[in-house]
């Protein structure tokens, strides 16, 4: 089955704890990215990806760091993570940046830092 | 810097009732998508607008794009509980730009 894969699906760390979001998507798409949801804030983007090893800043990268090594995973790390991280994450994929069949989202993981 | 905004961000209604969500965004695109989400679910991809004039239609959801006057609407007919969801617009500009979300309600 085609599908964009994030672990874990829930989360509860302190802060300051280093931790890793995976995701990885078995579609052989080109574009990965990542997105944080917040109340009233609709998603917005923290980086993003077009190919392996090449990764950009989106609208909110602050505190975030990735790594595209490979064409199927895309990870989220949080270096030293702090309350205001607290999120939905959602990792999403497609084919190419910008192609006319939308992303493709994961089932979302929720941070809470405390 | 691309700018995108949904009203209304709530809206209960009425099962049997029409409404529409409107989608406006501040430059330049061509590409315009549609999301619906569940409480606790992912998003799902609903409709894709490519270009100016487009009208997608699905069920009770029927979306437009007029890219002159930098608008989408989501139009719901005959509304049912099964549609209450939070609904985002995106626009295609340098990357993938999302409005805040409706959140329907659809009470009986």
């Amino acid at each position: 089955e085609a599908q964009v894969t994030q672990n874990p699906r829930y989360l509860i760390t302190v802060t300051g704890k280093k931790l890793t979001v995976t995701c990885s998507q078995n579609m052989n798409h080109e574009y990965m990215s990542w997105y944080r949801q917040d109340p009233g804030l609709g998603l917005r983007q923290i980086y993003y990806s077009m190919n392996v090893e090449v990764t950009d800043k989106g609208d909110v990268p602050e505190g975030y760091k990735v790594s595209r090594k490979e064409k199927r995973n895309f990870p989220l790390i949080l270096e030293s993570p702090s309350p205001n991280q607290t999120s939905l994450y959602f990792c999403a994929s497609s084919l190419y940046a910008g192609q006319s069949y939308g992303y493709t989202f994961g089932s979302g993981t929720r941070l809470t830092v405390v | 810097e691309l700018k995108v905004e949904q009203n209304p961000l709530f809206l209960s209604m009425q099962e049997g009732k029409n409404y529409t969500i409107y989608c406006n965004y501040s430059t330049t695109s061509d590409r315009l998508y549609w999301y619906r989400q569940d409480p606790g679910k992912s998003l799902e991809s609903l409709f894709v607008l490519l270009s100016n004039g487009a009208v997608k239609q699905e069920g009770r959801l029927m979306a437009s794009l007029d890219t002159k006057a930098r608008l989408s609407t989501l139009h719901i007919t005959a509304a049912v509980h099964d549609l209450s969801a939070t609904y985002f617009c995106a626009v295609d500009g340098d990357d993938m730009r999302f409005g805040a979300g409706t959140r329907l309600t659809v009470k009986p």
